[in-house]
């Protein structure tokens, strides 16, 4: 059973606009949330991550939104670059001590 | 700092045969975690250890594959019979007590015919 959903598995945006990534997860356990961006032919790295106990957390260009409520995370980045083109993951952390990973959503931003 | 060491990149294998893959994790570093990426299920988790000890293989899909960790600085991971369902990308990651957050290696893409 996907514990964390990531609906969208492509997503296309101009350049210079917010780009909107959405993650879904059902555990009401999890307490910290990630996430890791992926170019081709490399491994993921760590992006941006936030707390159960916070709604917002930003980093320059890169703000994530918890509603705990709604069990729904969202990455947005504003403005977009090409160099942003890439796999975002997010990822929720188990109480077992384990990372649970999306299955990923790929942004493209155009020129 | 070298990060965590994947080896080989690619991997092109005949249905039926032995794979292995290797990983090196960053030193120092007590938990280790191999991940498979695929379209579907996107990174799944496989197997982790921590100081050296299989803690959770529940993502092992099949009796074909198996995991060892011999040491704190190596890892494999081995499929025997490979299968053509078995292509994807696999992915070793490393972390320490505490952390929230994984170090990734580069993966290994691999390819069964």
């Amino acid at each position: 059973d996907q514990q964390v959903k990531q609906n969208s598995p492509s997503l296309s945006v101009q350049e210079g606009r917010i780009s909107i990534l959405n993650c879904d997860y059902t555990n009401s356990m999890f307490d910290y949330f990630l996430w890791y961006k992926k170019y081709p032919a490399e491994g993921p790295t760590f992006l941006i991550s936030i707390s159960s106990i916070k709604d917002k957390n930003e980093d320059g260009r890169f703000t994530v939104f918890l509603n705990k409520s709604a069990k729904h995370l969202s990455l947005h980045i504003v403005p977009s670059q090409p160099g942003d083109s890439a796999v975002y993951f997010c990822a929720a952390w188990n109480q077992g001590g384990k990372l649970i990973f999306g299955q990923g959503t790929e942004l493209s931003v155009k020129p | 700092d070298a990060g965590v060491i994947q080896s080989p990149r690619h991997e092109v294998t005949e249905m039926g045969q032995e794979v292995t893959l290797r990983c090196k994790p960053i030193s120092g570093h007590d938990y280790l975690f191999w991940y498979r990426q695929t379209m579907m299920r996107g990174l799944e988790l496989l197997i982790y250890f921590n100081n050296n000890v299989p803690i959770d293989d529940s993502g092992m899909p099949e009796d074909r594959f198996s995991a060892k960790m011999p040491n704190a600085s190596f890892s494999t991971l081995k499929i025997q019979p490979s299968e053509p369902r078995d292509s994807a990308v696999y992915f070793c990651a490393s972390s320490f007590s505490g952390a929230r957050g994984y170090t990734f290696g580069s993966g290994t893409r691999l390819t069964v015919v």
